[in-house]
C-alpha cells in the first residue's frame, strides 16, 4: 500500500497562476482533507469530503477550490495564485466517523512569487 | 464549535528527563483524543491516541491521559531521547465525528 501520496512535491508559482494539487489514497477511505501549515504554525483545515462528489469548507476556504470526482482522489485547485498562499499543503485521508486515525500526504511545498 | 488549546507551546527537557505537554477541549461531546508527532520537514504521524470511555494509555515510553471532567488531556514521554525532538500536536474528535479540531503544537527540544 502507498497510503496518500501528493504530486507535486515541490512547486513555485508567479502571482495571479493557477495549479491543482493531486491527493490519491488508496486505503478505501471515505474521508478526505486538505491542511495548509505555514512555517512554525499548526494545521489549518481548507476543505474536506465525508464520501465521493461531496465537498465542505473548513476554516481557510478563500482563494481555493476541490473536486473528488472519485473516491480515491481528492484535487486542491488554486485559481489565481497569491504570495499569502505560500505554504505546504498536506492531504489527509480517515476511514470514517467514530473517531480514527488521521493518514498524512508527504506534503506539497508551494511558493508564490 | 470545539476549541482545543495546547501549551506550552516550546518545551525544552534534558536527555532521560521526562516532558509533559497539556491540552483542553471544550465540547463535551468529543470522544477521540489523538496525539501526533512531526518531525521537521516531514508529515504529522499519529502516536498514540485514547478514546473517551479511557482514563490512560501507555505505549512504552508514551502515555496519555483524559481527564473529561475537567476537560483535559496530557502527553507524558518518559526518558526522553533525541529522537523524542519534534513537534507534538493534540487533537479532539468533536460530536459531528468528521474532522479533527488541533491544538496549535508543541516544540519538544532535547537538550544532550
Amino acid at each position: 500500500n502507498a497510503g496518500v501520496t501528493q504530486t507535486p512535491k515541490f512547486r513555485v508559482l508567479k502571482t495571479g497562476q493557477s495549479m491543482t494539487l493531486l491527493c490519491a489514497q488508496d486505503m478505501n477511505h471515505e474521508y478526505m482533507y486538505w491542511y495548509r501549515q505555514d512555517p512554525g504554525m499548526g494545521l489549518r483545515l481548507i476543505h474536506y469530503s465525508v464520501g465521493e462528489g461531496t465537498t465542505a469548507k473548513g476554516e481557510v476556504p478563500d482563494g481555493y477550490n476541490v473536486s473528488r470526482l472519485k473516491k480515491q482522489n481528492f484535487l486542491l485547485g488554486l485559481e489565481s495564485a497569491a504570495p499569502s498562499q505560500t505554504s505546504v499543503y498536506f492531504c489527509a485521508s480517515m476511514r470514517g466517523a467514530g473517531g480514527h486515525e488521521q493518514y498524512f500526504g508527504p506534503g506539497t511545498r508551494l511558493t508564490v512569487t | 464549535g470545539e476549541n482545543v488549546e495546547q501549551h506550552p507551546s516550546t518545551l525544552s527537557v534534558q536527555e532521560g528527563d521526562s516532558a509533559v505537554i497539556k491540552c483542553t477541549y471544550s465540547d463535551s461531546a468529543s470522544n477521540y483524543f489523538p496525539w501526533y508527532k512531526q518531525e521537521l520537514g516531514k508529515r504529522p504521524q499519529l502516536i498514540i491516541d485514547i478514546r473517551s470511555n479511557v482514563g490512560e494509555k501507555k505505549d512504552q515510553r508514551i502515555a496519555v491521559t483524559l481527564n473529561k471532567t475537567a476537560k483535559h488531556f496530557s502527553l507524558h514521554i518518559t526518558e526522553t531521547q533525541p529522537e523524542d525532538s519534534a513537534v507534538y500536536f493534540c487533537a479532539a474528535n468533536p460530536g459531528s465525528n468528521y474532522q479533527l479540531i488541533w491544538g496549535a503544537g508543541t516544540k519538544l527540544i532535547i537538550k544532550p
